[in-house]
Order: structure tokens, then sequence, then C-alpha cells
């Protein structure tokens, strides 16, 4: 699998868009971007995946790189619920693919008042 | 309501002691997983089940044992030969072990001294 480099950590006001870069240089075609975050102390959670589109859901957008080396989680309108590791994980996914997931270290977003 | 559990939150050993974690899950997913997370560090796989009575070593499956007997179940034992068992243990499941999407328990932090 790629690996994927991120910033060890953010700041971001409440309310602005946080926006949380990965660096995904070695990404094949076939291996799609996924995103997961997890707040202290709890079980990580989905937020979103995608292959080579731009994606959208009700927590987050995903933006990727037409040449697909990096991608970008945009949360909208974050809020101090948000503040979180965010993990950005690139994994071949199909029928035959069984979706063993590497989590890396994430990015620690700080979302302040 | 459907999810996953883990017991207990926080448990206590004695070093030399096997101890095992349990984990449910009423979602009627197919495969479930076994992480740890060491402190300011990522997930790492321990092991992964995709169907009932079949299950398989992930990245660090040195010291530790699983058993599948039921669908919903997929208990983790930490024996004596673990040499650094101080963790805090994450329990999932998705529907398939394809899925883009794994449910996270609650986690367990476990202390052995």
């Amino acid at each position: 699998d790629a690996k994927t480099t991120q910033p060890t950590s953010m700041d971001c006001a409440e309310g602005r868009a946080a926006n949380l870069p990965c660096n995904h240089s070695t990404i094949s075609g076939n291996e799609y971007v996924y995103w997961y975050r997890q707040i202290h102390s709890q079980g990580p959670q989905y937020i979103i995946h995608g292959l080579k589109n731009n994606e959208t859901n009700e927590m987050a957008s995903l933006i990727i790189t037409e040449d697909r080396k990096s991608s970008t989680l945009i949360l909208p309108h974050a809020t101090l619920r948000d503040t979180a590791v965010y993990y950005c994980i690139v994994r071949v996914a199909g029928l035959y693919n069984f979706n063993k997931f590497y989590f890396g270290s994430g990015t620690k977003l700080n979302v302040k008042p | 309501d459907g999810g996953i559990t883990q017991s207990p939150k926080y448990l206590f050993r004695k070093e030399g002691q096997n101890v095992t974690l349990s984990c449910e899950q009423n979602l009627n997913h197919d495969a479930m997983y076994w992480y740890r997370q060491d402190p300011g560090q990522g997930l790492r796989l321990i092991y992964y089940s995709q169907i009932v009575n079949d299950f398989q070593k992930g990245d660090i499956a040195e010291g530790y044992s699983v058993s599948r007997e039921k669908k919903e179940s997929f208990p983790l034992t930490v024996t004596s030969a673990q040499k650094n068992p101080t963790a805090f243990y994450l329990c999932a499941s998705s529907i398939g072990g394809t899925s883009y999407e794994q449910y996270f328990g609650p986690g367990t932090r476990l202390t052995v001294t």
C-alpha cells in the first residue's frame, strides 16, 4: 500500500473551514483514499473515501488532485467537537482484496474558540 | 441500538497473567478486527477475522491469541508472552473484509504491572 504523509498537528478557528492535507505520491491507480478520525480515547470513526473524483457527504468533502498524489479533507465549518486526530489512509479496495487499513500517526486538529 | 461493545473499559492485571478482552457486535458483520494503540501512536493490527471459525494474524500478533466461534464475538487473549501488554485495545467490525467502513468499539485500556 502507498504510504501517506500528514502534518503532525494543525489549528483551526471555530466556525472556519479546516483543510487537512495528505500526501500519497506513490499511490497506485486502484488505491482509494480513506479518512477516519479519532476523538480522544475513543475508537476511530469513518469520514469519507474516494478514488479520483471529489467526494462530499454530510461530514466533510474530499478533494483529490488530478494526479492523485495528494488530497485534502475539508471540514466546512469546524466546531470544537471536531477536535481529533485525523487519519489519511490509502488502500486497495475490491471484491477480493481484504481491507487491512494502516492507521499512521495522523494529524491532530485543534479547533479553538 | 446496534454497535460494538468492549468490556471492561479499564483492566488491570499483574505481569505473568493471561487476560481476555471481550468484543461483541450486533451489527451482523462478518469481519472483525483487533488493534492496539500506544500513547501518541496510530493503530496497529493484531488479528482479523473475515468469517466465523477463521482468523488471520495482523502485523503484531506475537503474544496474542483470538477465537471466532460465533459471528458476534471475537475475544482477544493477551498472554504472558506479550512483552509490553499495557496499551489501549480497540475492536472493530465491518460488513465484509472488503468494506470501506470499519465500526469501532469504545476500547479497553489494559494496564499490566
